[in-house]
C-alpha cells in the first residue's frame, strides 16, 4: 500500500515553454501533498506544501508565480514550471501523506532538462 | 533552530560487515523521525517511523532506534543490495504546519 505516482519520469523541452508534472496518491488520500526539488548528491529540498482545495505554501525564496502547484483533489497534485529556462533543471520529487502522524510516501520523482 | 545531521556521509562496508548510521537532531516539536532509502535517479522509500525515545523498529537486516537526540540505523550483515543513500527526516512543526527536515544522508556502499 501507499504508492504515490508521478509522472512524467523525465521530460526535456525547450527554454521558455511549460511543464505539468503530476503526482496522485493510487491507494489513499492525499490530504497534504509535498514538492521537493533535489540536486546531486543533495538531500531533498522543500518547496511547497498544499493541503487539497488550499493554495499551496511555498517555502521561502520559491517563486510561486513560476512553480504553479495545484492540488484539487485528494489523489493529485499538479506543479507546473511555467516559462521555465536551464536553471530550472533539475530532479522534482512529489510525497503525499494522509494524516500528520503518518509518513510521506514519495513518488519517483521527474528528471526536468531545460535545453 | 531546527537541525538535522547525519553521518557519516559516505560509507563502505564488505559484505557482512555490520554498522551503525547516526541521525543527530535538534528540533522542538518532534511530531516523529522517518527513515527513508534512496536509490539513484529514485524517490526515497519509507522504512521506518519511530516517535518516542526508546522506540526500535527492525525490517530485515536494519534495525531503527531513536534516543531524545539521536537516531541510529543499524545494518545487520548487509548484502550489495543494501547500497543506496540513506535518509533521516524529522518531522516538526513549521510556520503552522508539520513539515520534513531531512538530513544530508548517508551514502551507502556495501561491496561483494
Amino acid at each position: 500500500g501507499a504508492v504515490v505516482s508521478q509522472h512524467p519520469s523525465w521530460v526535456i523541452c525547450k527554454s521558455g515553454t511549460s511543464v505539468k508534472i503530476e503526482c496522485r496518491s493510487l491507494d489513499f488520500q492525499a490530504t497534504t501533498m509535498f514538492w521537493y526539488r533535489q540536486f546531486p548528491k543533495q538531500s531533498l529540498m522543500l518547496m511547497a506544501t498544499s493541503n487539497e482545495g488550499s493554495k499551496a505554501t511555498y517555502e521561502q525564496g520559491v517563486e510561486k508565480d513560476k512553480f504553479l502547484i495545484n492540488h484539487a483533489s485528494l489523489t493529485l497534485s499538479t506543479l507546473t514550471v511555467t516559462s521555465a529556462h536551464p536553471e530550472d533543471s533539475s530532479f522534482y520529487i512529489c510525497s503525499a501523506r494522509d494524516r500528520i502522524n503518518q509518513p510521506q510516501h514519495f513518488g519517483d520523482g521527474t528528471r526536468l532538462s531545460i535545453l | 533552530e531546527d537541525q538535522v545531521t547525519q553521518s557519516p556521509e559516505a560509507l563502505r562496508l564488505q559484505e557482512g560487515e555490520s554498522s551503525s548510521l547516526n541521525c543527530s537532531y535538534t528540533v522542538s516539536g518532534l511530531r516523529g523521525l522517518f527513515w527513508y532509502r534512496q536509490d539513484p535517479g529514485k524517490g526515497p522509500e519509507f522504512l521506518f517511523t519511530l516517535y518516542s525515545a526508546g522506540e526500535e523498529k527492525e525490517k530485515e537486516r536494519l534495525k531503527a532506534t531513536l534516543t531524545k537526540k539521536e537516531s541510529f540505523l543499524h545494518i545487520t550483515a548487509p548484502k550489495p543490495e543494501d547500497s543506496a543513500t540513506y535518509l533521516c527526516a524529522v518531522q516538526a512543526l513549521a510556520s503552522g504546519t508539520y513539515k520534513y527536515i531531512f538530513g544530508t544522508g548517508t551514502r551507502l556502499k556495501v561491496l561483494a
